[in-house]
């Protein structure tokens, strides 16, 4: 069974602070992306990660695949009210003949004003 | 450009009843993507197509849900009947590669 496993699964934390987020698997990936959910909408990609040991920005988030592509972390700096949500990886390249992506089950962050 | 599309957003039924969901995928998607999601949960995916072939339903309660997507564009999604486990958001999405665009998910409660 291929599964993608997320820590923390909560985390709460005040306006400012920074806070890092984390992504595992077993498995090897060709990409790996990360998502935000906020509540009532579908997930929103914010990246996709290629390549081993890759690192990648946005804005106040920063987003790293492992060497060995089996895992990623979401660092984000000075965390603001708007970044609540649910945080998914998602990994890629399992399937054979078709596409094939599983999701983590998330990590929920809420960013107190 | 237009992103997925789904209706109902809401829908509350009493157990056994039967309720099906609708999706219109960005145009020229190809691969149309079903999942469930249970509050605070990752999205889990129920069935995969390929323009209108299955590709992957290994994880969809076959004995209750049935999907389809005729003519490769929308897909429906039934449950019938439904049970108090399925209360759940049903999410839609589609993608010409691995990135995958959702449609904003329809909340169903069993009663």
């Amino acid at each position: 069974t291929q599964l993608l496993e997320q820590s923390p699964q909560f985390l709460s934390i005040q306006e400012g602070e920074n806070l890092t987020v984390y992504c595992n698997s077993s498995s090897v990936f060709s990409s790996l992306q990360w998502y935000r959910q906020e509540p009532g909408e579908g997930p929103v990609l914010l990246v996709t990660v290629v390549t081993g040991g890759e690192v990648k920005k946005l804005k106040r988030l920063t987003f790293q695949f492992g060497d060995a592509r089996k895992d990623s972390s979401l660092h984000i700096t000075a965390a603001q009210p708007g970044d609540t949500g649910l945080y998914l990886c998602a990994g890629a390249g399992l399937g054979t003949s078709y596409d094939k992506v599983i999701f983590g089950p998330g990590t929920s962050l809420s960013v107190i004003p | 450009e237009a992103g997925v599309a789904q209706s109902p957003r809401y829908k509350i039924i009493e157990k056994r009843q039967s309720v099906a969901f609708w999706c219109n995928p960005i145009s020229g998607h190809a691969t149309l993507y079903w999942y469930q999601q249970i509050l605070g949960q990752g999205p889990k995916l129920l069935i995969q197509f390929q323009n209108n072939g299955v590709v992957d339903d290994s994880q969809l309660p076959k004995d209750r849900f049935s999907a389809e997507r005729l003519k490769g564009v929308d897909s429906t999604l039934k449950i019938q009947p439904a049970k108090l486990e399925d209360s759940a958001v049903y999410l839609c999405a589609s993608s010409l590669g691995v990135t995958q665009y959702f449609g904003p998910g329809t909340r169903l409660t069993v009663l």
